[in-house]
């Protein structure tokens, strides 16, 4: 079964700064990998996708994340980070069989400071 | 606009009382889920359907129970077997088993579950 490991429970950046959000997953094969983005309150929002191809995927709101297969990695980044980046960020692995639902990470809460 | 729609969006319940948590779609997607989500866990799966009158538990389905009698209504009862029920609720959607594009979940904005 897929497992999927982030690190960072709270992280605090300041606005404009660059940011990088730590995704870690488990599986036997290579994965389909996601992110999602949650506001208070709210439900979930798909950011970015990565299925096959190229390994830098490009996502919604300037964020990009890129596969790594050697270190089972699946980091989020963004350059410049505005106040109405602070929410809440998922990391999600499911298998290419489509047949098992997604398995979401316990999340990684972002901070922007002034 | 498709989309789906989770109501209500704060709930109250006695304790020992069930309650019934409503997720309507009109995305046309066959495969519906609920997930639990409490501060610090993430989301846990708690029961998912593939298609019509079939669904599956997740990995906390105990003191709740579901049903798929529409492809379009997915909704969730907390029993009052369900020893700490009060979370934050997540429903979501997907186009189905097998399909490519089966994931790129649409999720509702969530029902909010107080037991009090």
């Amino acid at each position: 079964a897929q497992s999927v490991t982030q690190p960072d429970i709270h992280i605090t950046v300041s606005e404009g700064a660059s940011l990088e959000l730590r995704c870690n997953y488990s599986y036997g094969a290579t994965p389909y990998l996601f992110w999602y983005v949650q506001s208070p309150g709210q439900g979930l929002q798909l950011l970015l996708k990565y299925f096959s191809g190229d390994t830098l995927v490009q996502g919604i709101k300037g964020f990009e994340a890129e596969f790594k297969r050697s270190q089972s990695s699946f980091n989020l980044r963004k350059p410049s980070v505005h106040w109405s980046d602070a929410a809440e960020y998922f990391c999600a692995v499911g298998a290419r069989s489509g047949n098992t639902p997604l398995v979401f990470g316990k999340g990684t809460r972002l901070s922007v400071i002034a | 606009d498709g989309g789906i729609t989770q109501s209500p969006k704060y709930l109250f319940r006695k304790e020992g009382q069930n309650v019934t948590l409503s997720c309507e779609q009109n995305l046309n997607h066959d495969a519906m889920y609920w997930y639990r989500q409490d501060p610090g866990q993430g989301l846990r799966l708690i029961y998912y359907s593939q298609i019509v009158n079939d669904f599956q538990k997740g990995d906390i389905a105990e003191g709740y129970s579901v049903s798929r009698e529409k492809k379009e209504s997915f909704p969730l009862t907390v029993t009052s077997a369900q020893k700490n029920p009060t979370a934050f609720y997540l429903c979501a959607s997907s186009l189905g088993q097998g399909r490519v594009d089966n994931y790129g979940y649409t999720f509702g904005s969530g029902t909010r579950l107080t037991v009090v």
